[in-house]
């Protein structure tokens, strides 16, 4: 029972290196987001794709790209690494953006930035 | 103003007594649903509870309910017979649409309970 895929689990970057953390899900579901979690905050929302084909801006969306490859997968681009973008990454999914669906959450990136 | 507060940074509660987490949010869509997130030490955020906003009963899943006080804009959640395995942080959540777009969830920072034997 795989749900959501995120990889890698682990990361450490220099400053000014780019990559791409993977999410897929197995689901079938239409919606899928990526968020970031920092110490002592929620998860803050920083790019979704509500529907294969769409992607939207979230609520700190600066210095991330976003693709949405096909309706199984959904990637997250940092182009040029900075200290601030050290943090846990989560990508989930939902069948849809109603809001009564609840989202499932992969395990999660650790991403270390020096 | 915060969306969702959780004024609670730590809770401490014995095995098998009940504990209540709190949760208030702050919204303008009369149409909403919140949702209780479970993270455990190893990381993975695990879905708990949904309350819609024009659910008439309170949302229970087993060992959980959600004391839904739509007046007082509350949505705490109640653990009964606390677990061991249940120590975690505890995330409330909205998802809303205030602007008629698309909604999106707004998740609070969190309380961390600690279950003790």
């Amino acid at each position: 029972n795989a749900g959501v895929t995120q990889t890698p689990k682990f990361q450490v970057l220099k400053t000014g290196q780019s990559m791409t953390l993977q999410c897929a899900q197995d689901m079938n579901h239409n919606s899928m987001y990526w968020y970031r979690q920092d110490p002592g905050m929620g998860l803050r929302l920083i790019y979704y794709s509500a529907s294969e084909g769409t992607t939207d801006k979230g609520e700190v969306p600066n210095g991330y790209n976003v693709s949405r490859l096909n309706k199984r997968e959904f990637s997250l681009r940092l182009e040029s690494a900075a200290p601030s973008q050290t943090s846990v990454y989560f990508c989930a999914s939902s069948e849809t953006t109603g809001k009564g669906q609840p989202q499932h959450f992969g395990d999660g990136t650790r991403l270390s930035i020096l | 103003a915060q969306k969702i507060t959780q004024t609670q940074p730590g809770m401490f509660v014995q095995e098998k007594e009940a504990v209540t987490l709190d949760c208030t949010y702050d919204t303008s869509d009369p149409s909403y649903g919140l949702f209780w997130y479970k993270q455990p030490s190893s990381g993975e955020m695990i879905f708990l509870i949904y309350q819609g906003s024009y659910d008439q009963q309170n949302a229970t899943e087993g060992r959980y309910s959600l004391n839904f006080q739509k007046a007082r804009k509350s949505a705490n959640l109640v653990i009964s017979a606390s677990q061991l395995g249940d120590s975690a942080m505890y995330f409330c959540a909205m998802r809303d649409a205030p602007n008629s777009g698309y909604s999106t969830l707004t998740f609070g920072k969190g309380t961390m309970l600690l279950v003790s034997p």
